[in-house]
């Protein structure tokens, strides 16, 4: 089945620590997406990428980090420069053209104790 | 920079009756895109709704119809029949018509309860 994998589902870690969250899409799409979703606050935009090996910061980057090394793969790392981290974070990817669907990854809660 | 609003942070509405859901936006362009998601209790984001900025027909989808006012910058969602299964958080989307990947810009959500 096509469609775009993220893992863990719920993901805990201490305070200080690094964390990258994985992202994994086998639909062909070149652009990929990271949100973040916190109550009330809709879908910010932390980093996205129309290309491999090129990407560009959204609203909210600052404290996050991200690779394109693969088209299929977008990894984000949260890292301990992010003041803020616990909160769902949302992958997306889509192909080429502005009316085509954005099509989203179930998510991962991450905790941060 | 596009901005989207939804002025409604929660609705109810009651089994088989119809809702609206609100949605404003603001943009210099003339040519976008507006979209509406739907995110159940599963949190999976799904799409429900798009519409093109140039077409003056308003989309429908089955029970979900949009209505868009282009000059007033206004983008509303309606169910009609509401069902059990359509108690979501809603979200309106925007992405400006060009060549490239750009993301789609989102409204903070009107969660829709739907009471039997």
């Amino acid at each position: 089945d096509g469609g775009i994998t993220q893992s863990p589902k719920y993901l805990f870690r201490k305070e200080g620590q690094n964390v990258t969250l994985s992202c994994e899409q086998n639909l062909n799409h070149d652009a990929m997406y990271w949100y973040r979703q916190d109550p009330g606050q809709g879908l910010r935009l932390i980093y996205y990428s129309q290309i491999v090996n090129d990407f560009q910061k959204g609203d909210i980057a600052e404290g996050y980090s991200v690779s394109r090394e693969k088209k299929e793969s977008f990894p984000l790392t949260v890292t301990s420069a992010q003041k803020n981290p616990t909160a769902f974070y949302l992958c997306a990817s889509r192909v080429d053209g502005s009316y085509n669907e954005q099509f989203f990854g179930p998510g991962t809660r991450l905790t941060v104790l | 920079a596009q901005t989207v609003t939804q002025s409604q942070p929660e609705m109810s509405v009651q089994e088989a009756e119809t809702v609206t859901l609100s949605c404003t936006y603001d943009t210099s362009e003339s040519d976008y895109y507006l979209f509406w998601y739907k995110q159940p209790p599963s949190r999976q984001m799904i799409l429900v709704i798009r519409q093109e900025a140039y077409k003056q027909q308003n989309a429908t989808e089955n029970r979900f119809s949009v209505n868009f006012q282009k000059a007033a910058k206004s983008f509303s969602l309606k169910i009609s029949d509401s069902q059990l299964g359509d108690a979501a958080m809603y979200f309106c989307a925007y992405r400006t018509r060009n060549s490239g990947n750009t993301p789609l810009v989102f409204g903070k959500g009107t969660r829709l309860s739907v009471i039997a």
